[in-house]
Formats: C-alpha cells, structure tokens, sequence
C-alpha cells in the first residue's frame, strides 16, 4: 500500500469548489505530518501551493490565492487542498507530499482536475 | 530574480550514464538543499533525493542509493545529478527544486531535463 493514496481524477464546474484528499497509509498518523501541496498544469513544472499541520502551522506559497487552502480529516486519515472560486486555469494536477520518517519525501500519485 | 537553469536534454542507450545540471542564480545557493525529482512519462513525481551545497551532504531515496550521485560546485552556483546504468525506464522529465532546509518546501523548481534511454 502506497504511503499516500490520491484519488486519480476530479472534476468540477467553475465557480464551484473543489476536494482533494491525500490519505496516508495505515498506521501513519495525519496530525503528526505537515502535508504539502503542488500543482503542475500540462507541460509546466511543478509550483509549490501550500502546507498544512494544524491552523497554528501552514504555510501558503508565494504568490498563491487564499482561495487554495489546506486541511485535513483525521477520521479519513487525510489531508485536505481545497479550491474555492474554481476557474479554467486551475485545470492541472495536484500532488501532495510528506516528509517521510524524517528521511525522505513521498509524493502521492497526482489527482488530475478538470473544470467543465 | 531567483532561478534554476537545467542543461538541455539526452538521449543515452541503456547502461550508459546521464549527469544532469542545474544552475542557480538570484539567491546564495549555499543556502538551500537542492532536491532532485523525476516524473515518468504521463506519471508522477518521484523524489530522488537532495544534497546540502553547503557540506555537501547528500541523501538519497532508498531506490537510488548505489545509482545515483549528486555533487555541486559551488564556485559557479550549480548542482549536479549523476544516474548511473540507466534503463529504458529511467527516460524521465528530471527537474531541480530548493528547499530551504531538508524538509521544508521545495519551493523553486527548474524546467526540467528531460533524458530519454533508447537503444
């Protein structure tokens, strides 16, 4: 089982909000990792979002909208990106990452997002 | 303004090697790890590992230990990814990326080499 598991595909309409949800592995608890985020439009590298551990620590990208957030849901064992306000632009994969027993970085597979 | 310039891309056979750069300019490169991750063909990211320009330091993901090297010259503010015995699997987009420290953001990318292995 991947260390973290992202649903491959979502889509939304504009204007309407987005979910993406980055769970991490069974016995790898959420609330002790900060999630990171990244978005990667076709053809582009990567842009660094946001982080999220806790409302007391996250971090937003430089020059990221406020309409990106983060979060999580310990009862899913997940953490959460959040798009409000989506427009066509946003169309792009997102793939979270954690730093991983302080040895390494893990990214998950990647959601790609469609707005139709 | 900060950025990571990469070499252009390769195509090598299989079982030769690839050594891939990256140069910094616009901050003290000194300053920040320098990661490198690869994405496969229609993929996604995979982190290699990172190296401290600093000391020099490195660490590597499991996978790559044994097959990768990562060195930097400090002199010219550039970074360096050796991948040694490359297989037809290895043909990747490899991108450069800084983080400030080891486990925090990586939060400037470069645009990415792209190597291709072919016989």
């Amino acid at each position: 089982q991947p260390v973290l598991t992202q649903p491959t595909s979502l889509s939304a309409s504009p204007g309407a909000s987005a979910r993406f949800t980055c769970t991490l592995r069974s016995g790898i608890n959420v609330g002790t990792y900060r999630i990171y985020w990244y978005q990667q439009k076709p053809g582009s590298l990567p842009r660094y979002l946001l982080r999220y551990k806790s409302d007391s620590d996250k971090q937003q990208g430089s020059g990221v909208p406020s309409r990106f957030s983060g979060s999580k849901d310990a009862s899913t064992n997940a953490g959460l990106l959040l798009i409000s306000g989506l427009q066509s632009e946003d169309e792009a994969d997102y793939y979270c990452a954690i730093w991983y027993s302080s040895t390494n970085w893990v990214f998950g597979g990647g959601t790609k997002l469609t707005v139709l | 303004q900060v950025q990571l310039v990469q070499s252009g891309a390769e195509v090598k056979k299989p079982g030769a090697s690839v050594k891939v750069s990256c140069k910094a300019s616009g901050y003290t490169f000194t300053g920040y790890y320098m990661h490198w991750v690869r994405q496969a063909p229609g993929q996604g990211l995979e982190w290699m590992g990172w190296i401290n320009p600093n000391s020099g330091g490195t660490n590597y993901a499991q996978k790559f230990q044994g097959w990768v090297t990562m060195t930097r010259d400090t002199s010219i503010s550039t970074a360096y990814m050796e991948l040694s015995r490359l297989r037809s699997d290895d043909t990747a987009v490899y991108y450069c990326a800084r983080s400030v420290s080891s486990s925090s953001s990586m939060d400037v990318w470069g645009k990415g080499t792209t190597v291709t292995v072919s016989s």
